[in-house]
């Protein structure tokens, strides 16, 4: 178990709500990435949070946003739910000094998420 | 839980053998690479990381190996269990500043579903 865990496990929602899932990184670490991992696909990165503010997005659309908080946990929040935003959500924490870059990131559980 | 494997690559081996999995990756600038293992229902797991430094880096019963030439990335696991089936993912990470400014994302490969046979 890597220490990052995720809320919900499971969660059903209609078109055009708004959902937001969570998730607590691993302790000693002070970064969170979100991806979206659709059925039979590898992990699409969303965005990173990094001392509470975004640190680099992939190519989601504004209604897909996020937060960090002091303690390091992050929330993600998708507005105006499509049918094509029924995936896997996985939150990843990893620790970032200076601008090396090059960490580890270690996933948690994920949170499943399906669109009616 | 339902399987992250549909329509992906399938590699069948027999238990104790070893297995080789592949990976083409997309951008000559990354500079570290990972691979995760992934069951089902479950996150992906770390396995082992490389840097571009590197060409081989070993594990517990696994072995990565990095060719810069050709943009390959292969994971070899020695005496493969059945706890090793699973889907593998290679991921590779940008040099900063070189993928539209993004520090942060890993690119994930299309995956590979190991199945070991007892």
């Amino acid at each position: 178990e890597t220490g990052v865990t995720q809320s919900p496990t499971h969660l059903i929602k209609t078109r055009g709500q708004q959902v937001t899932l969570r998730c607590s990184s691993q302790s000693g670490h002070n970064t969170v990435s979100w991806y979206q991992q659709a059925l039979g696909q590898g992990p699409q990165f969303i965005f990173q949070y990094y001392r509470e503010e975004e640190n680099g997005r992939g190519n989601f659309p504004p209604r897909f946003s996020g937060l960090q908080f002091p303690n390091y946990s992050s929330e993600l929040n998708v507005n105006a739910l499509e049918l094509d935003d029924s995936a896997l959500y996985l939150c990843a924490s990893s620790l970032v000094m200076g601008t090396s870059g090059g960490e580890t990131q270690y996933f948690g559980p994920g949170t499943r998420l399906l669109v009616l | 839980g339902e399987s992250v494997g549909l329509h992906l690559p399938t590699l069948s081996v027999q238990e104790g053998d070893n297995s080789i999995i592949n990976c083409a990756y997309s951008n000559s600038a990354s500079d570290y690479f990972i691979w995760y293992k992934q069951e089902s229902g479950k996150g992906p797991q770390f396995i082992i990381d490389i840097r571009s430094n590197m060409d081989k880096r070993q594990g517990q019963r696994v072995t990565v190996l990095l060719n810069k030439t050709v943009k390959h990335l292969s994971l070899q696991i020695a005496a493969t269990q059945p706890g090793d089936s699973a889907v593998y993912f290679c991921a590779e990470k940008p040099h900063l500043g070189n993928y539209g400014g993004s520090q942060g994302n890993l690119i994930f490969g299309k995956g590979t579903k190991l199945s070991v046979k007892p």
